[in-house]
């Protein structure tokens, strides 16, 4: 079955600095490839995701890439704020309505 | 936006005894649900795919009898811990997805379960 590999596991940088969360995914079907922040005691929160028919996805601050040949995909977060402190996780499914399959997530930490 | 909520949010119950959590789509129909388990500081796993109007898909390692689920309708899901023991202490969370072509699943809040 699909594994997901996630890193770093903690990751500190100073607001207004950029963080960069790398993920692999073993299954080549894979094709969809979201990112969630979850908050202590909270339910995971997608932030960006991304289909496999596309290189790169933008919103505002974040941005994920995704090579298809090297099986991995990034979360890029530009001019970090404090709040968004948090853990993130990365996922994978091979098609629409199967389960994610969830890396194992990287604390951020932004210090102000 | 779609809307996945869970009852109850968390639950202390004494080892030896079942608990009960709901998953429901409160504004679509989902065929298909799933459930989580996150341990403190860890990542979501998948212990198993709920299928409306048949038997539940286990990921392995997850005892069926021990975790019961049952999907009688297109819009609840329910995860029995049965025989429970502090060792099932843990957050469980479900999703569900519209179905068809969608990707995206939504999450409900989770359910916090304490085992004494």
């Amino acid at each position: 079955g699909e594994n997901v590999e996630q890193h770093p596991s903690t990751l500190s940088v100073q607001e207004g600095d950029s963080a960069v969360i790398k993920c692999t995914y073993s299954d080549s079907a894979s094709n969809y490839f979201p990112w969630y922040k979850q908050e202590l005691g909270k339910r995971p929160q997608l932030i960006i995701d991304i289909r496999s028919n596309v290189g790169e996805k933008k919103d505002q601050r974040i941005a994920v890439t995704l090579n298809k040949t090297a099986k991995h995909f990034s979360l890029h977060i530009t001019e970090t704020q404090p709040e968004d402190s948090a853990v993130y996780f990365c996922a994978a499914s091979i098609q629409a309505g199967t389960a994610l399959i969830f890396g194992k997530g990287t604390t951020l930490s932004v210090s102000s | 936006g779609a809307v996945v909520s869970q009852h109850p949010s968390w639950v202390i119950c004494k080892s030896g005894t079942s608990v009960k959590i709901e998953c429901r789509s409160l504004d679509f129909q989902a065929t298909t649900m799933f459930w989580y388990r996150q341990f403190p500081k860890q990542s979501l796993m998948l212990m198993a795919t709920s299928n409306e109007g048949s038997k539940a898909t286990y990921e392995q390692g997850v005892e069926k009898d021990k975790f019961l689920i049952n999907h009688a309708s297109l819009t609840l899901s329910t995860l029995t811990v049965t025989s429970a023991h502090p060792e099932d202490s843990s957050f469980y969370i479900c999703s569900a997805g519209h179905g068809g072509s969608s990707y995206e699943q939504y999450f409900g809040p989770g359910t916090r379960l304490t085992v004494t």
